[in-house]
């Protein structure tokens, strides 16, 4: 069974900052799905980023970029010159891309842009 | 907006009652999945339904729980004589097979809350 750990329960930073959220996962698979999911208060969850697993080259949107490295099984998220609007719940999540594809989440990060 | 829609947003009952939570998933997607959201936990897998068919069901999914998807729209989840520890967001996912990534949306969520 696959795992996924963040181990920064919440973070705070200033606007305009960079921000950086952790991850780890734990599975015997080769290939796979990492994607960070943004869920704000009282909305619903969006994708903000997927990386496949066997694309060496770390996936970018715009502010966000992540830091994959398989053999350690780490998968950051980087948000650069943070928003206002980048406050959310951010979790971490893997999928195996054969059967039901269902998504198995980390225990989320609470972000906090100040102003 | 033709996302996907989840009615009640927010459900409180009383113990031993049944529920009942409807997800209305985005036109045509084929697949629907469920997942449970307790407080400060990231969501948990239930269940997923391909068109009508229900193919797999967490161990999470216990014998009070039953879900639906009549005619592969929209899907409910019923929960009989509800608990205490039933008390979580539900949340819907829908998504299109069409190739090796499906990316799943999410509804807004049903909260219930079992007193």
């Amino acid at each position: 069974a696959q795992t996924v750990t963040q181990s920064q329960p919440e973070m705070s930073v200033q606007e305009a900052e960079t921000v950086t959220l952790s991850c780890t996962y734990d599975t015997s698979e080769s290939n796979y799905y990492l994607f960070w999911y943004k869920q704000p208060p009282s909305r619903q969850m969006i994708l903000v980023i997927r990386q496949e697993a066997y694309k060496q080259q770390n996936a970018t949107e715009n502010r966000f970029s992540v830091n994959f490295q398989k053999a350690a099984k780490s998968f950051s998220l980087k948000i650069s010159d943070s928003q206002l609007g980048d406050t959310a719940m951010y979790f971490c999540a893997f999928m195996k891309p054969q059967g039901a594809q269902k998504l198995v989440f980390g225990q989320g990060t609470r972000l906090t842009i100040n102003p | 907006d033709t996302g996907v829609s989840q009615d009640p947003r927010h459900k409180i009952t009383k113990r031993g009652q049944n529920v009942t939570f409807r997800c209305d998933p985005i036109s045509e997607h084929n697949r629907l999945y469920w997942y449970r959201q307790t407080l400060g936990q990231g969501p948990e897998f239930l269940t997923y339904f391909q068109n009508e068919a229900q193919l797999e069901k967490s161990r999470l999914l216990s014998d009070r729980f039953s879900a639906e998807r009549p005619k592969g729209s929209f899907s409910t989840l019923e929960i009989q004589r509800t608990e205490q520890g039933d008390s979580a967001m539900y949340l819907c996912a829908s998504s299109l097979t069409s190739g090796t990534f499906n990316e799943q949306f999410f509804g807004p969520g049903t909260r219930l809350t079992v007193l």
